[in-house]
């Protein structure tokens, strides 16, 4: 199984509600990442895990929470967003060191309106 | 950190022609360089990647360059086709489970 998996596929949600970003893998991977994409731009690095631990956070507010539960699951726990973070928010996994390729879900599209 | 830049942004290339995408890179430790293939609404995918210790790698259409002395990479599509439409990004890692993306180029292949 080469595959990361990502639900919801689409996301729309008020500025005061709450809700989860799932990914999955079982490709053995040991680091898994969050990106956030805005149309036509490079993926934006949010958060990396590394043997489930958070091990690089890129200054991310903190209305976006993530949490890896084990080695297969990612999450991504959102509250209080803006507008602005309207974006295509991609899962990817890859092994952990140097010069591994990375594995990409198809994303979540989160609309907040 | 590293900064990635990569040119040109847009690309229109007549059907069975050559495109070639560049990037360059800052820090001289960054070792992996991937190359993404992302169509619209769809996830980045992996189309050729390499390493410090090769020059060049090719798979088919689709080659990459490597010159570590200059810190530049390039993508080359031969033949192109309708199909190989889409945004790519270069990337570059030094390891540490951090990847620093180009700014991404939208090819257009014009049948």
């Amino acid at each position: 199984d080469t595959e990361v998996t990502q639900t919801p596929k689409h996301l729309v949600m008020g500025m005061t509600n709450k809700k989860s970003l799932k990914c999955e893998q079982h490709m053995g991977h040991r680091a898994m990442y969050w990106y956030k994409q805005k149309a036509k731009k490079p993926p934006e690095l949010m958060f990396v895990y590394s043997y489930e631990k958070l091990s690089i956070n890129e200054s991310v507010p903190s209305r976006f929470s993530p949490e890896c539960p084990n080695s297969s699951l990612l999450n991504l726990h959102l509250h209080a967003l803006q507008p602005e973070d309207s974006a295509l928010y991609l899962c990817a996994s890859s092994q952990v060191g140097a010069g591994d390729e990375q594995y990409f879900g198809p994303g979540t599209r989160l609309t907040v309106t | 950190g590293e900064n990635v830049e990569q040119h040109p942004s847009t690309l229109s290339v007549q059907e069975g022609d050559s495109a070639v995408i560049k990037c360059t890179y800052s820090d001289s430790a960054s070792n992996y360089f991937p190359w993404y293939k992302q169509e619209l609404g769809k996830r980045p995918q992996l189309i050729i990647d390499i390493r410090s210790n090769v020059g060049e790698k090719k798979d088919q259409r689709i080659a990459v360059t490597l010159n570590k002395t200059a810190k530049h990479f390039s993508l080359h599509i031969t033949e192109t086709q309708p199909e190989d439409s889409a945004v790519y990004f270069c990337a570059a890692s030094k390891g540490g489970n951090q990847f620093y993306f180009g700014t991404g180029t939208s090819l257009t292949v014009i049948p």
